[in-house]
């Protein structure tokens, strides 16, 4: 059974400062690692869709690195704005039809 | 493009009631889910269907039923509510390049059982 581990589950940051959150699997078998972003009371957001044979993706400020072979991922947030507050969640791709397989998330606080 | 939507927002079921919770995209998706997001749990898979007509089970699916009739539409069904099925139902769909491509999720169905 696949499970996604996210460390920290809160995270609060000074406005500016760069910061990574981490995300780990037990089951290496993928299709893909997909990082989402959850505002309060809302739907989820994709953020950044990583292939299983791809090492990293890039969107602006964001950066996420795939290391399949160890379990792990990294979302990277540069320059940390308060409008980037939110839960951030990673979910792992597999199966038939790329079922997703969540992280219980990092809520993320960026003080003015 | 409306997206995904979801019918109602919102709902108190009493223990025993039955209720269909209806999911909408307007997208021309192919696969199609419904997940259920519990505190300290994270989203899990309900059921899915990869195209109109067909349904499959995901990890937890006691419960509840599915209907895919249109290739628009996917209902999610609760026979008869319990207040372990208190939780927040999102509804997701993406292409039929599922692997390559990310789900777009609706904003969500609150469920309460009392």
């Amino acid at each position: 059974k696949q499970e996604v581990t996210q460390i920290p589950a809160a995270l609060s940051v000074p406005e500016g400062e760069n910061l990574v959150l981490n995300c780990s699997f037990t089951d290496s078998a993928i299709y893909n690692l997909q990082w989402f972003r959850q505002d309060p009371g809302k739907g989820l957001t994709s953020l950044l869709l990583i292939q299983s044979s791809q090492r990293e993706q890039t969107s602006g400020r964001l950066n996420a690195s795939l290391d399949k072979s160890s379990g792990r991922s990294t979302l990277y947030i540069a320059a940390s704005q308060p409008g980037d507050s939110a839960t951030y969640l990673c979910a792992v791709g597999k199966g038939g039809a790329n079922n997703l397989f969540f992280g219980t998330g990092t809520r993320l606080t960026v003080i003015p | 493009n409306a997206g995904v939507t979801q019918t109602p927002k919102f709902r108190v079921l009493k223990t025993g009631q039955s209720m269909t919770l209806l999911c909408a995209q307007d997208m021309n998706h192919e696969y199609m889910y419904w997940y259920r997001q519990d505190p300290g749990m994270g989203l899990r898979l309900i059921h899915y269907s990869v195209g109109e007509g067909t349904t499959a089970k995901g990890e937890v699916p006691d419960g509840y039923n599915v209907s895919r009739l249109k290739k628009q539409n996917f209902l999610l069904g609760l026979e008869s509510a319990a207040p372990s099925q208190t939780s927040v139902y999102f509804c997701a769909s993406t292409i039929d390049r599922a692997r390559r491509e990310t789900q777009y999720f609706g904003p969500g169905t609150r469920l309460l059982v009392l």
